[in-house]
């Protein structure tokens, strides 16, 4: 079984600063791994995936997430961040093989509030 | 539709009293998750389904929790006696493969137990 932490349960940053989610997780095996964004009033939406290959992914508004194996993080990070960014963003995996490959894990949120 | 659909969106309830809560998943997807969402508590895990079965339904917090799946697309998670620490937002998501796929979630249904 895997554990999510998001270390930061609130980041609040003004409207052009550059900010950083931090997502660590339990276990070394092979995993896919996910943020997903809830906005106010609204379901999860995913932003962005990280399955295989090239260690940093993209999102189409701007985030990014950088995979590092070796210390188990896959930390989202915009370097200038708008008011409509505004929402909770959660970490999640999933194990790629293994009897949990089903499941999906996610952290606590994080919210994180722009201002202007 | 095109997105997973849950119903009712709002639901008050006495406490004692049961609830069922229901979860249409997209079309054609074989995996289908319920997930907790309270106050501060983050998303927690109750139960997902492959096809009609269970593989793995260790979140489901009490034996006042119980899901079935049928025909491979419609869930209803039913909460029996219901208690004001039942109150939170359920949220339902389905995916069309295991592991590498993402979860299409719907809006959830927010339970108040009064």
């Amino acid at each position: 079984a895997q554990s999510v932490t998001q270390l930061d349960s609130q980041v609040p940053v003004f409207e052009e600063a550059p900010v950083e989610l931090r997502c660590n997780y339990s276990s070394s095996v092979s995993v896919y791994l996910f943020w997903y964004v809830q906005y106010p009033n609204q379901g999860l939406q995913l932003l962005l995936k990280y399955l295989s290959g090239s260690t940093l992914v993209e999102s189409i508004n701007g985030f990014e997430a950088e995979f590092n194996k070796s210390q188990t993080s896959f930390h989202l990070r915009k370097p200038s961040v708008h008011i409509s960014d505004t929402a909770e963003y959660f970490c999640a995996v999933s194990e790629a093989r293994g009897s949990t490959l089903g499941r999906l894990y996610f952290g606590r949120g994080t919210q994180l509030t722009v201002w202007p | 539709g095109a997105g997973v659909s849950q119903s009712p969106s709002n639901k008050v309830t006495e406490k004692g009293k049961d609830v069922e809560l229901r979860c249409d998943p997209i079309s054609g997807h074989t995996a289908l998750y319920w997930y907790r969402q309270s106050l501060g508590q983050g998303l927690e895990f109750l139960i997902y389904f492959q096809g009609n079965s269970a593989p793995d339904k260790s979140g489901l917090p009490s034996d006042r929790f119980s899901a079935e799946r049928t025909g491979g697309s419609v869930s209803t998670l039913t909460i029996q006696r219901t208690q004001q620490e039942d109150s939170a937002v359920y949220l339902c998501a389905s995916r069309d493969r295991g592991g590498h796929s993402p979860l299409h979630f719907g809006n959830g249904t927010r339970l108040t137990v009064t």
